[in-house]
């Protein structure tokens, strides 16, 4: 059965200063995985997706992921922090053809000036 | 125009009654889902729709009723609310086989 464990429900960071935002799971088939960012009182807005192609995978806002199988992990990165990425980050892995999405428990991130 | 639209937004409401969530997306999508998120952020699958058939059906009380009538819509009917049923309500869709999930805003749920 597909899950997924983010490490540490709080990350503060400086402005400016590396994000790393950790999250593994674990599948019994090649998973798909995605981040996923919710800003305050606000809906899930797709970070990047990792569906089998290239192992690096770039999103928007300067995030990039890098899947590694041997590891099992899906880490979420960022090389400078901006206060406007101060949000809830979900790691999420994707069940089968059915599309359902089990997430992980969520990361919070503060940037702090 | 917004691609995965919920309405209300925010719904308050007595124990007991019965509510419905609506959902609506326009992005011509096959699959569309409903999601709960607790009070501690986490954030569980309910049901999910494609072509207007169930093919999702986590353990939910049978209170909770979704209902598809055309894949643009999948509203959520909630009978005999508890405190319990207090979270946000997230409605999502997705393209067949793609598993990218766009999710709407989200909708407030408070029983008192």
């Amino acid at each position: 059965a597909q899950s997924v464990t983010q490490l540490g429900s709080h990350v503060s960071v400086s402005e400016g200063a590396l994000v790393l935002l950790r999250c593994n799971y674990s599948s019994s088939v090649p998973p798909y995985l995605f981040w996923y960012v919710q800003y305050p009182n606000q809906g899930l807005q797709l970070l990047l997706k990792y569906t089998s192609a290239a192992t690096l995978v770039k999103g928007i806002n300067g995030f990039e992921a890098e899947f590694k199988k041997s590891e099992t992990s899906f880490h979420l990165t960022k090389p400078s922090a901006h206060m406007s990425d101060a949000a809830e980050y979900f790691c999420a892995v994707s069940k089968g053809a059915t599309g359902k999405l089990i997430f992980g428990q969520g990361t919070t991130l503060q940037v702090k000036p | 125009d917004t691609a995965v639209s919920q309405t209300p937004k925010y719904l308050v409401t007595q124990m007991g009654n019965d509510k419905s969530i609506k959902c609506e997306q326009n992005l011509g999508h096959d699959t569309m889902y409903w999601y709960k998120q607790d009070s501690k952020k986490f954030l569980k699958i309910m049901f999910s729709y494609n072509n207007k058939e169930l093919i999702i059906n986590e353990t939910v009380p049978n209170r909770f009723s979704p209902k598809s009538p055309d894949k643009a819509h999948l509203n959520l009917h909630i009978n005999s609310l508890e405190l319990g049923d207090s979270a946000v309500y997230f409605c999502a869709s997705s393209q067949d086989n793609s598993y990218e999930q766009y999710f709407g805003p989200g909708t407030r749920l408070t029983v008192t």
